[in-house]
């Protein structure tokens, strides 16, 4: 199972854009990188998946580089609910998923 | 349509005691994985089950156990707590196949005093 890395915290300001890279040097061909959204004494929340290039939903954008060993969560004009924990994941399938720590992000009004 | 459910949302046991922890999962999922999370970290994968089997397993002791029901609920039970137990365990629901996302319950806050 490939191994993330991510900054521990991040700090921004309401209506900015945020940007968080993951680091995942060794994932693997049939790996996908999915993003998961917490906040204090919830479950995670699904924000986004990918296996390349760009994908964009509702709430976020994931950009992933051509040879995939990183990705970048971008979350336009944060709120103030958008203060979370962000979890970058990497793996096959839902089975034995590898949460790190995260990265806390703290947004300010 | 319910999300991911779980019971109790709290639970404070001493050591030594057993525990079970319930989980239903959102509907029309058939995939129960349990999660631990200490403060501060993120969730540890325990196990997982489907087809009321144990598929795959965590770092985890034999102390932690699970069962899945043929209605796809689950429970998970620990015995002989520590203290070292206390956390927050999170039930989660998918449906069996490939990078399916999983679905969260908000999880049963145990305290082991």
């Amino acid at each position: 199972l490939a191994k993330t890395t991510q900054p521990i915290s991040m700090d921004s300001y309401e209506g900015q854009e945020v940007n968080i890279t993951c680091s995942h040097n060794n994932i693997a061909t049939n790996d996908y990188i999915t993003w998961y959204q917490q906040f204090p004494s919830q479950g995670p929340r699904f924000i986004i998946q990918g296996y390349k290039t760009k994908v964009t939903n509702e709430v976020a954008s994931l950009f992933i580089p051509a040879d995939r060993k990183s990705s970048t969560l971008s979350l336009p004009r944060v709120s103030l609910s958008d203060t979370a924990v962000y979890y970058c994941l990497v793996g096959e399938n839902t089975d034995k998923l590898i949460f790190g720590t995260g990265t806390r992000l703290q947004v300010f009004p | 349509d319910a999300g991911v459910t779980q019971s109790p949302t709290h639970l404070i046991k001493t050591r030594g005691q057993q525990v079970t922890l319930r989980c239903s999962p959102k509907s029309g999922h058939d995939t129960v994985s349990w999660y631990q999370q200490a403060l501060g970290q993120g969730p540890q994968f325990i196990f997982q089950y489907y087809e009321e089997e144990e598929r795959q397993r965590g770092n985890f002791p034999d102390r932690f156990s699970g069962h899945q029901f043929p209605n796809y609920s689950s429970e998970l039970n620990v015995n002989a707590l520590l203290l070292g137990d206390s956390a927050l365990y999170l039930c989660a629901s998918s449906l069996q196949g490939i990078n399916e996302k999983l679905f969260f319950g908000s999880g049963t806050q145990l305290s082991v005093l």
